[in-house]
């Protein structure tokens, strides 16, 4: 199976919360990274955590981490059009250079 | 500070073509990356370098090949291109750890 599984859709209201999941299997992992994507661009980090952290908070955005279940979450508060992007999940830990395994990608959709 | 820069944009190429893409970047960053993203498949590792004269192959390398030219720059080459690599290639470069950043990708159409 997949080392990082995300689910493929997300669409929520403006304003409202989003909730993008992530599950992993690696119990080494490391760091375990949120990528965005906008259309056309590159992928851009939004933010990581180590391991040994339970959650990360910045600004709009909380990430927890459920290490027992092997399960990582992104939560963006008051989500604007300018949220809708495709999002990343990946992990990494020390394999020669830390490369990260990326998820296949969660696209948030944010209508009014 | 350009970050990763990556030409050409877009390209197309007929079956058995050959072409090079190109990344630099300006960051002093000892690792690059290049990546293939499919609709549906996220990103896949075609090669990397950990650090300048060392490339490995990575996920997908079948068909590519890579020259690390100097620490800045991280060549990707399709000797012979198939209708499969249609893809979007994205470069990336990290000091090694934590946060990689990615160049704006190319989009390569393979007929």
């Amino acid at each position: 199976g997949e080392d990082v599984e995300q689910s493929l859709f997300l669409s929520v209201r403006e304003g409202d919360s989003s909730v993008i999941n992530c599950t992993y299997t690696d119990s080494s992992s490391t760091y375990l990274y949120w990528y965005k994507q906008e259309p056309g661009a590159g992928l851009q980090l939004l933010t990581y955590i180590f391991s040994n952290m339970d959650m990360k908070q910045d600004q709009r955005l909380t990430v927890l981490l459920n290490k027992k279940d092997k399960h990582l979450s992104l939560r963006i508060a008051d989500t604007q059009t300018g949220d809708s992007a495709i999002y990343f999940c990946a992990e990494s830990w020390e394999r020669g250079s830390y490369i990260p395994t990326f998820g296949r990608g969660t696209s948030l959709i944010v209508h009014p | 500070n350009a970050g990763v820069t990556q030409t050409p944009k877009f390209q197309v190429l007929k079956t058995g073509q050959s072409m090079t893409l190109q990344c630099a970047q300006d960051m002093n960053h000892n690792s690059m990356y290049w990546y293939r993203q499919d609709p549906g498949m996220g990103l896949r590792l075609i090669y990397y370098s950990a650090s300048e004269g060392t490339t490995d192959k990575g996920e997908v390398p079948n068909g590519y090949n890579v020259s690390r030219l100097n620490k800045r720059e991280f060549s990707l080459r399709l000797e012979s291109a198939a209708p499969s690599q249609t893809s979007v290639y994205f470069c990336a470069s990290n000091t090694g750890l934590y946060e990689q950043y990615f160049g704006p990708g190319t989009r390569l159409t393979v007929t």
